[in-house]
This record gives structure tokens, sequence and C-alpha cells, in this order.
């Protein structure tokens, strides 16, 4: 069963505007990450935020944690045509490593 | 430094024969992963080994074999293909299960089974 559903599953957006996208989760973490996927290619890390942790940065990426709320929000501001891609969400619990993710969304910057 | 590397990258086989995909990184990380990306389902982990000759089952491990007898290579194998087995396939590997530990993944492998 997936551990993160994500929203939207599909965004649309012109070159510039900033995207948001939504992880939500259903049991205690130790970690959530962000991958980006390009169409055809395999995974690629961005971004990793610990459970005591709320907010990350790292270039124009942008993640917040509420663990409260089980959920996490991936912003990536002043977007560009190379950042299409679909984006998914993926946590860690316990000591073992293994990753649950969530379906993804896809993200379209028209040029 | 080749990193992750899968192969085949593309494959095509026929119900009820034995395909093995082959996944080596040069890193000598001691986890590595097998996940199934299919659409709807997102990545589902197969099985994962957390170092040479240990691997445990994940969340789809029906109708896979895997094996890890040395560190570098984690071959996945379908013992009789299935066409519900036609997927793409990423292998991946991670340093340790430290905390801030991620895991790189290789380019994948799209198997379609006839």
């Amino acid at each position: 069963s997936q551990q993160g559903e994500e929203d939207p599953q599909a965004l649309s957006i012109q070159e510039g505007e900033n995207a948001t996208m939504n992880c939500s989760y259903k049991t205690s973490i130790n970690n959530l990450q962000w991958y980006r996927q390009n169409s055809g290619r395999g995974l690629v890390h961005l971004i990793l935020i610990r459970s005591n942790e709320r907010e990350k940065h790292s270039g124009r990426l942008r993640v917040t944690l509420d663990t409260s709320k089980k959920s996490s929000s991936l912003l990536i501001t002043a977007s560009r045509a190379a950042d299409t891609a679909s984006y998914f969400c993926a946590t860690v619990g316990g000591n073992t490593g293994k990753l649950i993710f969530g379906q993804g969304t896809t993200l379209q910057v028209k040029p | 430094d080749a990193g992750i590397t899968q192969s085949p990258r593309y494959k095509i086989t026929e119900t009820g024969r034995q395909v093995t995909l082959m996944c080596h990184q040069t890193w000598s990380h001691s986890y590595m992963f097998w996940y199934r990306q299919d659409l709807g389902h997102g990545l589902r982990l197969i099985y994962y080994s957390a170092a040479a000759d240990i691997t445990d089952k994940g969340e789809v491990p029906d109708g896979y074999v895997v094996s890890r007898s040395k560190t570098e290579n984690f071959p996945l194998t379908l013992e009789s293909a299935t066409r519900s087995q036609t997927s793409v396939y990423f292998c991946a590997s991670m340093r340790t299960s430290g905390l801030t530990d991620t895991q790189y993944f290789g380019p994948g492998t799209r198997l379609t089974v006839l």
C-alpha cells in the first residue's frame, strides 16, 4: 500500500511561475524525501527533511514538513522548462532504509 | 565512475520464461533495492538487501527471486514470467540506513512479457 499520497496528480504552469506539490502520509517517519524523475529515466534525489525539521531549502526548492498533519510540500520557485518531470515524495520509517513512495505529481512547465 | 547500472535496458520475453535483470553499483553501498513502476501504482518495493547474503521481501515479492553474493551486484530473477510482470524495473543503492542517507537509482529496465 502507498504511504504517500500526492496532490495534485498533474500540474501545468508557465515558466517563471512557482509550483507547489503536496504529499500526505499515514505512519510515523524518520525522514521524508523528494525525488524527481524525468521521462524515461531513473529517479534523482532532490532533498531530504528529517522528522524533527520543519523547513528546508536547497537552491530553488523549499520543502516543509508538518508531522502533526502528516504532510509535506515541495515548492519550486521561478520554474524552468527543464523542471518538467514527475516528482515523488517518499518516506522512511524504521532503520531498514526502505522508501515508501507516493504516486507522484507530473509537472509540466511551459516555455 | 559508472555509479549504478542496469542491464538490459529493454527486454521482451514470453510468458513462462525465466528472465534475469542485472544491477551493478560501483560505490560499495551496503543497501540495494529493486522496485517496479507501474501506472497508477507509483514505485513499489520488490526486494531489498542490507548487505551481501542478506535479502528481504518488500511489498510485492511474489514471482521474483533475488540473490546478493557480491556487494556490488543484485540480480532480480523472474522465474516464470507472467504478463502482470510487464513493468519498468528500477534498482537502487544506498550507502547505509542512516537518517540522512538517500537512494541512488539506476536508469531502469523496461520489461515486456508477451
